[in-house]
C-alpha cells in the first residue's frame, strides 16, 4: 500500500531557531517527492520538488534533502520566522503520473 | 502573476443538492487536478485533467463528475449532496506533466463547500 509518513506530527520553536521536518513514503514506483506549506483554510505552495536523482534542493531558508535507498526525506527549515507557522506536508507522486500519496503533515508553530 | 482562480469562495448547499465548482487554471497552463480536503484531513486527490481529457481518476465518488473545458477552466460537478462533502476544494494547475512528472503544480485558494 502506497503510504506517506512524516514526524513530528507537531513542532513548537522559537522565532530564529533551526528545525527539520521528516518524512518517510513506501510508495512504488517513485516519481517524485514535493513539499508543500500550507496555511489554515489556503491552498498548499509548493516548496520543493526532488526526482529520484536529486538528494538536495534549496528554496531560500528551506532546504530538502531526499534519500531514495532508505525512502525518506526531510525538510529543513533555518533562521524561522513567524510567517513558517504552517502545516508543511510531504507528497509523493506515484507511477509517472499525475496521481499523489499526501502525507499526514508536520504542524508548525513559531513563538516569538 | 495570475495565478488559480477558483470560484465560488464559499458556497452553502442543502443534502440532495448540486454544487458546481469552476476552476481557471494559469494563462496557459493545461493541466488541471481537483483535491478535496476534509475537517483535519489530508488532501486527496480527486481527478486530473490534461489537454482537455480526463488524465487520471482518485477517489472521486461515482455522484461526481468533472471536465475540461476548451479555454482550459474545470469544473467540478457534485450531485446528492450529503453532509460528507462538507470541505475545502482546491483546484491546481501545471504547464504539462513533465519528464517523470516533475512539473510545478500551482494550487487555487480553494471553494469551502458547506452542505446542512
Amino acid at each position: 500500500k502506497n503510504q506517506v509518513e512524516q514526524s513530528p506530527q507537531s513542532l513548537i520553536i522559537l522565532e530564529g531557531k533551526n528545525c527539520t521536518l521528516q518524512c518517510n513514503y513506501t510508495v512504488s514506483p517513485f516519481s517524485n517527492l514535493r513539499w508543500y506549506k500550507q496555511d489554515t483554510g489556503r491552498g498548499p505552495v509548493s516548496l520543493t520538488i526532488m526526482t529520484f536523482s536529486e538528494n538536495t534542493k534549496s528554496n531560500g531558508r528551506y532546504t530538502a534533502t531526499l534519500d531514495a535507498d532508505t525512502k525518506q526525506s526531510s525538510l529543513h527549515i533555518t533562521a524561522s520566522q513567524l510567517s513558517d507557522s504552517a502545516s508543511y506536508i510531504c507528497v509523493v507522486s506515484v507511477n509517472y503520473g499525475q496521481n499523489f500519496v499526501f502525507g499526514p503533515g508536520t504542524r508548525l508553530s513559531v513563538l516569538p | 502573476a495570475a495565478g488559480v482562480i477558483q470560484s465560488p469562495r464559499h458556497l452553502i448547499k442543502e443534502k440532495r443538492e448540486t454544487a458546481t465548482l469552476k476552476c481557471y487554471p494559469i494563462p496557459r497552463h493545461d493541466t488541471v487536478y481537483w483535491y478535496q480536503q476534509g475537517p483535519g484531513q489530508d488532501p486527496q486527490f480527486l481527478i486530473s485533467f490534461y489537454e482537455k481529457m480526463q488524465s487520471d481518476k482518485g477517489s472521486i465518488p461515482d455522484r461526481f463528475s468533472a471536465q475540461q473545458f476548451s479555454d482550459y477552466h474545470s469544473e467540478l460537478n457534485m450531485s446528492s449532496l450529503e453532509l460528507g462533502d462538507s470541505a475545502l476544494y482546491f483546484c491546481a494547475s501545471s504547464l504539462g506533466r513533465g519528464a517523470k512528472g516533475s512539473y510545478e503544480q500551482y494550487f487555487g485558494p480553494g471553494t469551502r463547500l458547506t452542505v446542512t
